[in-house]
């Protein structure tokens, strides 16, 4: 299975703020990395796709960067409704996906 | 608009069988890829099981042999059966429609399964 790690696991930041997470796979994935948003009791949220594609109605603060095993996500300026866990996730070895397990994103 | 919405979560005893459902509107379930996802209580996302629009069907190792996925296509809708159930199987239990098995969106709002004595 392809390991996905995630960093930080939790990151507190104040509103404004530019926020960077990582993740990093086991082994080459090129572009095959999805990133998504999940509000305490709610279902995740696909933001970026193929690394970095934002999905259609999703704010521009939010990129995404990578290939290979190297991933980056972005908040360019964080805003309070951003407050949520983010999860990367590997589709290179379908059907077998995997996720990486998540950053936890509070308000400063 | 499309939406998936999950039912058929509750509590079970170990060892029991519980079987979810996934209603779709604004989309066919049968032309597309659907997956099931779970949340352990305060853990990560997890991949359970896919079927392809083919009729394929994949599951991950911690459930093979135990759960079923399949679908009704005159309902539009996608199950999940659950036999032989553990403790560790507590979670949410998402669906999602996924692009070539690859990509989850949307997702249903999830159901709760908690295997308890």
């Amino acid at each position: 299975d392809i390991q996905m790690t995630q960093s930080p696991s939790s990151l507190s930041a104040s509103v404004g703020d530019r926020v960077t997470i990582t993740c990093q796979a086991s082994q080459d994935i090129s572009n095959y990395l999805n990133w998504y948003q999940q509000k305490p009791g709610k279902a995740p949220k696909l933001l970026i796709y193929d690394a970095s594609n934002l999905e259609t109605g999703v704010p521009s603060r939010f990129s995404g960067s990578g290939s290979g095993t190297d991933f980056t996500f972005t908040i360019s300026s964080l805003q309070p409704e951003d407050i949520a866990t983010y999860y990367c996730q590997q589709y290179d070895n379908l059907p077998q996906v995997t996720f990486g397990q998540g950053t936890r994103l509070e308000i400063k | 608009e499309v939406q998936l919405v999950e039912s058929g979560g509750g509590l079970v005893q170990p060892g029991g069988s519980l079987r979810l459902s996934c209603a779709a509107s604004g989309f066919t379930v049968s032309s597309n890829y659907m997956s099931w996802v779970r949340q352990a209580p305060g853990k990560g996302l997890e991949w359970v099981s896919v079927i392809y629009s083919g009729g394929s069907t994949y599951y991950a190792d911690s459930v093979k042999g135990r759960f079923t996925i399949s679908r009704d296509n005159s309902k539009n809708t996608l199950y999940l059966q659950m036999n032989s159930l553990r403790a560790e199987d507590t979670a949410v239990y998402y669906c999602a429609r996924s692009d070539y098995g690859g990509t989850f969106d949307p997702w249903g709002q999830g159901t709760l399964v908690t295997v308890s004595s």
